[in-house]
């Protein structure tokens, strides 16, 4: 199942700050963020795997929820470096018994920040 | 992190051909490895997983005899679009687990002619 991200779409001054919600209907295994800027692979930002978790480096960091079906990253004192398409994507590894699992992705949120 | 390559980045080839893609691990070993496909504006959709020395396993949907998958080795895995059309074209991205993270190869965009 696709998980729901919202917004879709945010406009930002640098500066500010943005947050990006990541929900699940079921219980997780795992959400991997990931960057993406036009014409270009996904960049890895950070990975949650424990209920509860909040992680982060520099002025990106992420929450994964108790029960492991929502989570959300954060982006303060946003750079124009940080513009982009942002995905989530989920693992149900674990839950299906199997090995690694390739992720289902969610449709994305545009950030687009403006000097 | 660890690194995964493709090859080649970008490709033009006419109706009815086939289109051979490579993904490789540079750094690390990957028994699986994963393919996507990307459309304009649009998400990332998982198509198949490649198992070194097994059959690769295909999303509902995919035609797995129009993608081909082999993963030769612990760091090769190549996708086969066979008999190409012009519907195909899209952006084709591999990836491959180390430890719990999955690292995305750069990218190949195909374009059908």
């Amino acid at each position: 199942q696709q998980p729901v991200q919202s917004p879709q779409a945010v406009i930002l001054r640098e500066g500010e700050d943005a947050v990006i919600n990541c929900s699940s209907s079921k219980a997780l295994y795992s959400v991997h963020w990931y960057r993406q800027k036009h014409g270009e692979a996904p960049v890895f930002l950070m990975i949650l795997l424990k209920g509860g978790e909040q992680k982060g480096h520099d002025k990106i960091s992420a929450s994964f929820n108790e029960k492991k079906q929502q989570s959300s990253l954060y982006l303060t004192a946003s750079q124009l470096s940080y513009s982009g398409t942002y995905f989530c994507g989920t693992e149900m590894k674990g839950y299906s018994g199997g090995g690694a699992d390739g992720l289902t992705f969610g449709k994305g949120t545009h950030l687009i920040i403006q000097p | 992190g660890a690194v995964v390559s493709q090859h080649p980045s970008r490709v033009i080839c006419k109706s009815g051909t086939s289109v051979k893609i490579e993904c490789r691990s540079l750094d690390f070993q990957a028994t699986t490895m994963f393919w996507y496909r990307q459309f304009p504006k649009q998400s990332l959709m998982l198509m198949a997983t490649s198992n070194e020395g097994s059959k690769a396993t295909y999303e509902q949907g995919v035609e797995k005899d129009k993608f081909l998958i082999n993963h030769a080795s612990l760091t090769l895995s190549t996708l086969t679009v066979t008999s190409a059309h012009p519907e195909d074209s899209s952006f084709y991205i591999c990836s491959a687990n180390q430890g719990d993270t999955q690292y995305f190869g750069p990218g190949t965009r195909l374009t059908v002619l």
